[in-house]
This record gives structure tokens, sequence and C-alpha cells, in this order.
């Protein structure tokens, strides 16, 4: 089945700086790779997804990129705020396949 | 918001106990997910049910169960607990569910803790 491996495991960045967090998947079959932000007592919520027909994706701050032969796709998050601190999930899938999760980032960011 | 809702929000129980949680989808959504998340483990999908009938199996034991209704409602059954089964039990739902994966929308959860 898939693996999705996610780095780092925690991140630290000024406010105002850019985050850039990391995930590789093992299934070449997988072609949609969401990420979500969780916050403390709250359920994962969609920020941004992309498609495996589609290099890049941006919606504002928050762009990702997607390598498939290199089978690795990343958040990027730029002009960090305090609010954008939370823990972010990558997942990946086939089609019609179930989502496989990364283990997670905990996004801090230091005013 | 993401529309889906979850009861109850926490659930305390004993061991050996068997308890019901309860999913509602967004207006429109016919499939439904349950995944299970812990500290050790992550967020690990247990189960999906689209327009009533289950579509995919994950990590769930055989303990547990769940259904869709006609509504689109969705419960899902822990039974025989054990102390590793507390957790968070989230529910997402998505319009289809079906050849394309689509959008997963997440509810707030249910936080179980079994003593």
């Amino acid at each position: 089945g898939e693996n999705v491996e996610q780095h780092p495991s925690t991140l630290s960045v000024q406010e105002g700086d850019s985050a850039v967090i990391k995930c590789t998947y093992s299934d070449s079959a997988s072609n949609y790779f969401p990420w979500y932000k969780q916050e403390l007592g709250k359920g994962p919520q969609l920020i941004i997804d992309i498609r495996s027909n589609v290099g890049e994706k941006k919606d504002q701050r928050i762009a990702v990129t997607l390598n498939k032969t290199a089978k690795h796709f990343s958040l990027h998050i730029t002009e960090t705020q305090p609010e954008d601190s939370a823990v972010y999930f990558c997942a990946a899938s086939g089609a019609g396949e179930k989502l496989t999760f990364g283990t997670g980032t905990r996004l801090t960011i230091i005013p | 918001d993401s529309g889906v809702t979850q009861t109850p929000k926490h659930l305390i129980t004993a061991t050996g106990q068997r308890v019901t949680l309860r999913c509602s989808p967004r207006s429109g959504d016919l499939s439904v997910y349950w995944y299970q998340q812990s500290l050790d483990q992550g967020l690990q999908f247990l189960i999906q049910y689209y327009n009533g009938e289950e579509r995919a199996k994950g990590n769930i034991l055989e303990r547990f169960s769940a259904q869709q209704f006609p509504d689109l409602h969705s419960e899902l059954n822990l039974s025989s607990l054990e102390l590793g089964d507390s957790a968070l039990y989230f529910c997402a739902s998505s319009v289809l569910g079906g050849v394309i994966t689509d959008t997963q929308y997440f509810g707030p959860g249910t936080r179980l803790t079994v003593l």
C-alpha cells in the first residue's frame, strides 16, 4: 500500500519568514495530494490540494509543488503569521483510493 | 466550520464497554469516512461508506463496525473497548468517493477515553 513520509516533524520560524514542509510517497499511481491544517482540539482542515496533472498550485500565501518523477510534494507558506501555528498533515491517494496521511509537522511561528 | 457534525464531543467509558459515535455529513455529500487519530499511529483510515454501502476498508478492528443510514448519517460502533482504543475519532465526508478522489471535509471529532 501507499506510504507517506513527512519532514520535519517540528518546525519553528520567525513571523514573516517562509516555512516549507516536505512529503514523499511510495505509490506511483497516487494522483491526489491534499494538505490539512489541524489546530488544537479541532478536526483537520483542508488548506490546499493538488492533482498529478499539475506541478504547482498557489492560494494567496500558500503553495504546493509536486514532483511526480521524484514522488515528492511540498507545502510552502510565505509571510508566516502567528495564526499559521498548527499541525500540518500531507496525504496521498490513488484514484478512488483511501487517503494515506503523513505523520504531521508541528509548525510554530515565533512572534 | 466544515459542515460535518459529530456527536458526542467527548466520551469517557470503561474497558469492555460498547459505544456509538455519530456523524452527519455535509449537505449533499454521499460518502462518509471514519479515521482514528492517536499519538503513536497518526491519522489512520478505518472505513468508508458511499450512499449506504461499504466502499473501502482500512485498518479497522473486528470489534469495530460502522453503517450509513438512508439519511446518509453514519455511526461507528466500538465494542469490547480496550485502553488502546482511546483516541480521537474523526468523520469526514465528500461529494462522491468514487473513481475520482474528491476532497474530504473533516468533522470536529469525538475524543474517546477508555479507563
